[in-house]
């Protein structure tokens, strides 16, 4: 089954504790990015890859870091999370650059 | 100017009606346009995906882009209580780079 998979589903941690959120596509994909979502801001992308070691910033990249060192996977780290960053967190891929698959999200909350 | 707008809704309508969701925006470099749909507590999913200006219609869903308005539509004809959702427009200078999204409008369909 085709499938973005994001890793984990719901996290909460404490401020400053680095973590990792992981992405997944069983699909070949060349394109993968990252979005958050918060009431009120709607979906924005942080960052976006196009293939593999090539990575680019979307619309609020600060405080955050990816890495394409496969074409499967495209883990989000945060390295010093903040309250400001608890939100919902979306990885997506498709051949195009037009998100075509999203994964279920990742709830995170900062405290 | 924010450089995509869409009007949050809610937009509520009988089951039957045909429904017209709208965006504009204002970079006229935009030239690939998505609309998503997004159930509650769900990842969004690609519903229809357009290069430059034109119609193009799959289903019940046509999407209509007009460039030198700054522009996009999506109506949903004979809509249906499956369709309640919050869509998302999306849009791009060139496939592959940064997503630009609309705060979604969220629609209720009733029978």
């Amino acid at each position: 089954e085709a499938q973005v998979t994001q890793n984990p589903r719901y996290l909460i941690t404490v401020t400053g504790k680095k973590l990792t959120v992981t992405c997944s596509q069983n699909m070949n994909h060349e394109y993968m990015s990252w979005y958050r979502q918060d009431p009120g801001l709607g979906l924005r992308q942080i960052y976006y890859s196009m293939n593999v070691e090539v990575t680019d910033k979307g619309d609020v990249p600060e405080g955050y870091k990816v890495s394409r060192k496969e074409k499967r996977n495209f883990p989000l780290i945060l390295e010093s999370p903040s309250p400001n960053q608890t939100s919902l967190y979306f990885c997506a891929s498709s051949e195009r650059g037009t998100a075509a698959f999203f994964g279920q999200g990742t709830r995170l909350t900062v405290v | 100017q924010k450089e995509v707008e869409q009007d949050p809704g809610p937009l509520s309508v009988p089951e039957g009606a045909i429904v017209s969701l709208n965006c504009t925006y204002s970079n006229s470099a935009f030239q690939y346009f998505m609309w998503y749909r997004q159930y509650s507590r769900k990842g969004p999913e690609l519903l229809m995906y357009t290069y430059s200006s034109g119609n193009k219609e799959d289903g019940r869903f046509t999407a209509q882009v007009d460039k030198s308005s700054k522009y996009i539509s999506l109506f949903i004809r004979d809509s249906q209580p499956s369709d309640s959702a919050t869509y998302l427009c999306a849009m791009t200078r060139q496939a592959g780079t940064a997503l630009i999204f609309g705060k979604g409008t969220t629609l209720s369909v009733s029978s």
